[in-house]
């Protein structure tokens, strides 16, 4: 079982519209988590941190679920520069090092 | 501030070639890491550095793969021989200390990747 799993998409979304995806993470002992933007051919980006409660940047909410061992990312009125690869990204606390998912690609659509 | 400084930023090689990629973390950046990311997938660790030791090559090929950061800097990563697998993008990362890597949107405190060596084996 892979350690941070993911629909690979494509989620295809209208502009204006709402996508919402997974991820899920095998390692129970992981302590942090964070979902990455990475666009065609350039390098992964932090998007955000993903906390217990939840959080929200702008149109973009967050989502953990540890007793189910999955994140979350929503996006809402999605707008066509969001059209990306979304990476989740799972940090253990043993040796800090970054775990990530396949990732989801979106394509946000006129 | 300047970001991770990669290089070359392609490389076409011939299968059983040696090739090295070369890194320059962001100043004072204490980890450093070289990820692969074949098409189609996530990045995938390789090594960690922190200053010039090694944390973490559990998944370093190292029967053909190999890496260094002698004076806790730079670092170059290199593949000898090359397989038609080894195709990929290496992306190199930097974090001041293991401590704040990845945590919240400061550039100054998260990882922050270089543009990545992108590498075909022919």
């Amino acid at each position: 079982r892979k350690e941070v799993e993911q629909d690979p998409g494509p989620f295809n979304v209208p502009e204006g519209a709402t996508v919402a995806f997974n991820c899920t993470y095998s390692n129970s002992a992981s302590q942090s988590f964070f979902w990455y933007r990475q666009d065609c051919r350039k390098e992964p980006k932090l998007l955000m941190s993903v906390y217990s409660s939840g959080n929200e940047d702008g149109r973009f909410t967050a989502q953990l679920n540890r007793a189910s061992q999955y994140i979350s990312l929503l996006i809402r009125d999605s707008k066509l520069s969001d059209s990306a690869t979304y990476l989740c990204v799972v940090n253990l606390a043993a040796g800090n090092k970054l775990t990530f998912g396949g990732g989801t690609r979106v394509l946000v659509k006129p | 501030e300047a970001g991770v400084a990669q290089s070359p930023r392609y490389k076409i090689i011939e299968k059983r070639q040696s090739v090295a990629f070369w890194c320059n973390p962001i100043s004072g950046h204490a980890t450093l890491y070289w990820y692969q990311q074949i098409l189609g997938q996530g990045p995938k660790l390789l090594i960690q550095f922190q200053n010039n030791g090694v944390v973490d090559d559990s998944q370093l090929p190292k029967d053909r793969f190999s890496a260094e950061r002698l004076k806790g800097v730079d670092s170059t990563l290199k593949i000898q021989p090359a397989k038609l697998e080894d195709s990929a993008v290496y992306l190199c990362a930097s974090s001041p200390n293991p401590a704040r890597a990845g945590t919240g949107g400061d550039p100054s405190y998260g990882y922050t990747f270089g543009s990545g060596t992108r590498l075909t084996v022919v």
